[in-house]
């Protein structure tokens, strides 16, 4: 079973920024947090990942709690390309598969 | 780079059939992973080769097999098809051993439809 929870739907206006939440209360120390998103059927795309620090990339920023036991991605400038399902997963450094959970299904609206 | 590459894109079979599916994993990545995506299953992992070897499996019957050769591309194979076979197989790649985790890069899949 997948160890997060994120809420199956959010709507997001094009140009605002997307905060997207992800719940792991039971991550454990050496456990990272993985985000990738999924367009329509297309291969999941990795976006970013983190340990204990906040995280940004070209594409978003990932920022981790203080007690870890949650997570929000947050894309800045939301824009209607950014219209898909976003999964956040949590696995140890190596050698585990992700498991993926239902995700969120993020709507930009123009 | 050239992304994780899968062939055939489409395919579609009739019940009772075998199939294989190639994956190509991103030059230099070593671990390959392949997952089965299915609307009401959603995303579930089959099974991880690394250096030629299985590293981990999901929970799949014995008909969903894999393997992986030394250049490290991978194949799987899915004997005895059954109606509820039909899903986007998707391939992901990997670099173990680098810092910061294991980041998988996935393809664009396979849709097999069996009918």
């Amino acid at each position: 079973d997948a160890k997060t929870t994120q809420p199956p739907s959010m709507d997001c206006a094009e140009g605002r920024a997307a905060n997207l939440p992800c719940n792991h209360s039971t991550i454990s120390g050496n456990e990272y947090v993985y985000w990738y998103r999924q367009i329509h059927s297309q291969g999941p795309q990795y976006i970013i990942h983190g340990l204990k620090n906040n995280e940004t990339n070209e594409m978003a920023s990932l920022i981790i709690t203080e007690d870890r036991k949650s997570s929000t991605l947050i894309l800045p400038h939301a824009t209607l390309r950014d219209t898909a399902v976003y999964y956040c997963i949590v696995r140890f450094h190596y050698g585990q598969n992700f498991v993926f959970g239902p995700g969120t299904r993020l709507s930009v609206l123009p | 780079k050239a992304g994780v590459t899968q062939t055939p894109r489409y395919l579609i079979k009739t019940r009772g059939q075998q199939v294989t599916l190639s994956c190509s994993p991103i030059s230099g990545h070593r671990s390959v992973s392949w997952y089965q995506q299915t609307p009401g299953q959603g995303l579930q992992f089959l099974f991880e080769y690394f250096s030629e070897t299985q590293r981990n499996k999901g929970n799949f019957p014995g008909r969903f097999s894999g393997r992986q050769f030394s250049n490290s591309r991978s194949e799987m194979n899915v004997s005895t098809l059954e109606l509820g076979d039909s899903a986007l197989y998707l391939c992901a790649s990997s670099l173990p051993g680098t810092g910061g985790g294991e980041t998988q890069y996935f393809g664009p899949g396979t849709r097999l439809l069996v009918l």
